[in-house]
């Protein structure tokens, strides 16, 4: 199946809010479910969940970081932004025609 | 506090075999379901396969790339994941990742979201 579809970088400056979109089509993002998940990975690390049923934050994820969707994109904000935000991230979705969830191809991003 | 190690990656030819593990440690590890999944070249992620709690009876899922192939398999009793992986094509070369699955859909036993993730090892299918 193909990924969902993420703008390859997006940067800001320290305290300032960004927004990752994360775009896919009715059959996952789109879908009835709100079964997005969005996760942080820094160079050399594993990544990290920091979204899941598109709103919810998992215990010790920073207030900053926040999900929403509308239609079939889905989006990431984070607010305050922090050096240690700089990171990849990714979001990944149920999709109707398989058993596996599919990921987006990453985000990088900078923080100025 | 949670922990997955991973080990059993390495150089390996086309159509070459090779068993991953996974040890978890610092939570109930019969209680949850578990899953590989694998970044590869361009750190694309990819969700590998999934597999439910029980190790007797247990709901096992694919990608359509790997299906046939790859084979998951857990021991609760040793708190242990396996992926044995045959066939193996170079387009498998991946750093490989154990995570545990926080979230299944209400149908279809789908992993929705990984809470936990191990260090990866790197599968790498090279002549």
């Amino acid at each position: 199946q193909s990924a969902l579809t993420q703008p390859a970088s997006v940067s800001g400056s320290p305290g300032q809010s960004i927004t990752i979109s994360c775009t896919g089509s009715s059959s996952d993002v789109g879908s009835y479910n709100n079964y997005v998940s969005w996760y942080q990975q820094h160079p050399g690390k594993a990544p990290k969940l920091v979204i899941y049923d598109v709103t919810n934050r998992p215990s010790g994820v920073s207030n900053r970081f926040s999900g929403s969707k509308s239609g079939n994109t889905a989006s990431l904000t984070i607010s305050g932004l922090l050096p240690e935000d700089e990171a990849d991230y990714y979001c990944s979705s149920y999709i109707i025609t398989s058993t596996l969830g599919v990921f987006g191809g990453g985000t990088k991003v900078t923080v100025l | 506090q949670v922990q997955l190690v991973e080990s059993g990656g390495g150089l390996v030819k086309p159509g070459g075999s090779l068993r991953l593990s996974c040890v978890a440690s610092g939570f109930t590890f019969s209680e949850y379901y578990m899953s590989w999944i694998r970044q590869g070249p361009g750190n694309r992620l990819e969700w590998v396969s999934s597999m439910s709690t029980s190790s007797y009876s247990p709901h096992t899922n694919y990608a359509d790339s790997v299906r046939g192939r790859f084979t998951i398999s857990r021991d609760n009793a040793k708190n242990s994941l396996y992926l044995q992986m045959n066939g193996l094509r170079v387009e498998d070369t991946a750093v490989y990742y154990c995570a545990r699955v926080t979230r299944i859909a209400a149908t279809g036993n789908v992993p929705l979201a990984a809470d936990n993730w191990g260090q990866g090892t790197l599968v790498t299918v090279s002549s």
